[in-house]
């Protein structure tokens, strides 16, 4: 069966570090991968995509590395500050049916 | 832009009352999303429309739940007759197909509570 596995332990780590959160999937072909931010009681919001051609991609403090090999994501957050505590989301979309299938997420809590 | 707008953001309501929850998309946005979330089962997809026509219900748990979207700026999800095992943040999301670097506009959500 599909699965996307995301390490449902919290993650903790002091301030200024790099924060590294995993996505494993199993049964899927994806065309992209996606990470989302959820902070309590609001929507998931969009961080990052990478295609399945690309190894790594990068956005100010974050970078997502893809490998269709290993089927898994990384997804790092370097310098990380409090502000960046939340649950991450990882999302595949195999790209015919184009809709996204959602991991159940991995909860950050930075300290200072 | 005001981004995705749902309401109401909170329902509580009786088991077996009908429940409509709505959306705004954004406005240009093609593709339109129905996710439910619960801390069982995290984010699943219900439903989700490409130009205002359904592409895929299979998430849809039911009979009792339906979807529809009369126009490019407004759909409805709706639950009739509503259960306790309904009760979850439903959060409707949009996207522009056109814009193939970008990700999904979720809504803030509605907590729907059936008592």
């Amino acid at each position: 069966s599909q699965k996307i596995e995301q390490n449902s332990e919290a993650l903790n780590i002091q301030e200024g570090k790099t924060a590294t959160l995993t996505c494993n999937y199993t049964n899927y072909s994806p065309a992209y991968l996606q990470w989302y931010r959820q902070d309590p009681g609001r929507g998931p919001v969009f961080l990052l995509l990478i295609r399945e051609n690309e190894k790594e991609k990068r956005k100010e403090r974050l970078k997502v590395t893809f490998d269709t090999t290993l089927k898994q994501s990384l997804f790092h957050i370097t310098a990380s500050q409090p502000a960046d505590s939340a649950t991450y989301l990882c999302a595949l979309d195999t790209g015919t049916a184009s809709k996204l299938t959602f991991g159940t997420g991995t909860r950050l809590q930075v300290t200072l | 832009d005001a981004g995705v707008i749902q309401s109401p953001r909170h329902e509580v309501t009786e088991m077996g009352q009908e429940v409509t929850l709505r959306c705004k998309p954004i406005s240009g946005h093609n593709s339109l999303f129905w996710y439910r979330q619960t801390m069982m089962r995290g984010l699943e997809l219900l439903i989700y429309f490409n130009n205002n026509v359904p592409i895929d219900d299979s998430g849809m748990p039911e009979d009792r739940f339906s979807a529809k979207m009369p126009n490019a700026s407004f759909s409805t999800l709706k639950i009739q007759p509503s259960e306790p095992r309904d009760s979850a943040v439903y959060f409707c999301a949009s996207r522009d197909r056109g814009q193939a670097n970008y990700g999904y506009t979720f809504g803030s959500g509605t907590r729907l509570t059936v008592v």
